[in-house]
């Protein structure tokens, strides 16, 4: 049963520490989103990468956020340096849209998130 | 960017059949229209995708009209386990899910 695998599901770190988050993509797909979920905000859209490119990250804060993919295979997000008000739950999502003009079946498959607190 | 809007919240109780509408205001020519459901402490999973008429799956239909504006997601003799929040995001190029529909189930 193919699936979408972050790590760690929880992380616990003192303001100013960097936090690393990764994703394993189900295999095959070539589109990788990810999310940040709080009470207040809901499920927020930080960035998204198509063929391991980024085409999507103004849901970012750029000053601490940054995401990348260093391969097919793993998607990370950085938070440098974290601040209390990062806690949430950011997920990762994968899929196979192909994106342009046709963007049918863009379906996504979520990962079981990590969640983070920021003390 | 274009958003899609949904009720905040619904009560419903065990047995009844729930309809949740989506509004789809800027959907665009080749779009579907997807519908993901959400626990608690879990991620949102896929529940429908339709493009025009009526889809319907071992989980839900969903009802879509012919200028595509707007969808219903229906859920047949709803369950506890049914309480959840179901989103339709936009697709916009991307997916952007907002607060979703706060659906509680009673017994």
């Amino acid at each position: 049963d193919a699936r979408v695998t972050q790590t760690p599901r929880h992380k616990v770190t003192e303001m100013g520490q960097e936090v690393t988050m990764r994703c394993q993509p189900i295999l095959g797909h070539n589109t990788v989103f990810w999310y940040r979920q709080t009470m207040m905000q809901g499920l927020e859209l930080l960035a998204y990468f198509r063929n391991r490119a980024p085409l999507d990250d103004s849901g970012m804060p750029k000053d601490r956020f940054s995401a990348e993919m260093p391969d097919a295979t793993l998607a990370t997000l950085k938070i440098q340096p974290s601040e209390p008000r990062d806690s949430a739950v950011y997920f990762c999502a994968s899929g196979s849209g192909t994106g342009g003009a046709s963007k049918s079946k863009n379906i996504q498959y979520f990962g079981a998130g990590t969640r983070l607190s920021v003390l | 960017l274009a958003k899609t809007t949904q009720p905040i919240s619904m009560d419903s109780y065990e047995g009844q059949e729930v309809n949740i509408t989506c509004s789809h205001n800027n959907i665009a020519t080749n779009d579907y229209i997807t519908w993901y459901q959400q626990f608690p402490s879990q991620g949102p999973r896929f529940i429908i995708q339709g493009y025009k008429t009526k889809v319907t799956n071992e989980v839900a239909s969903l009802f879509i009209p012919a200028d595509r504006k707007s969808s219903t997601l229906s859920l047949p003799r709803v369950s506890l386990s049914d309480t959840a929040v179901y989103y339709c995001p936009d697709d916009q190029g991307d997916m952007r899910f907002g607060a979703g529909t706060r659906l509680t189930v009673k017994p």
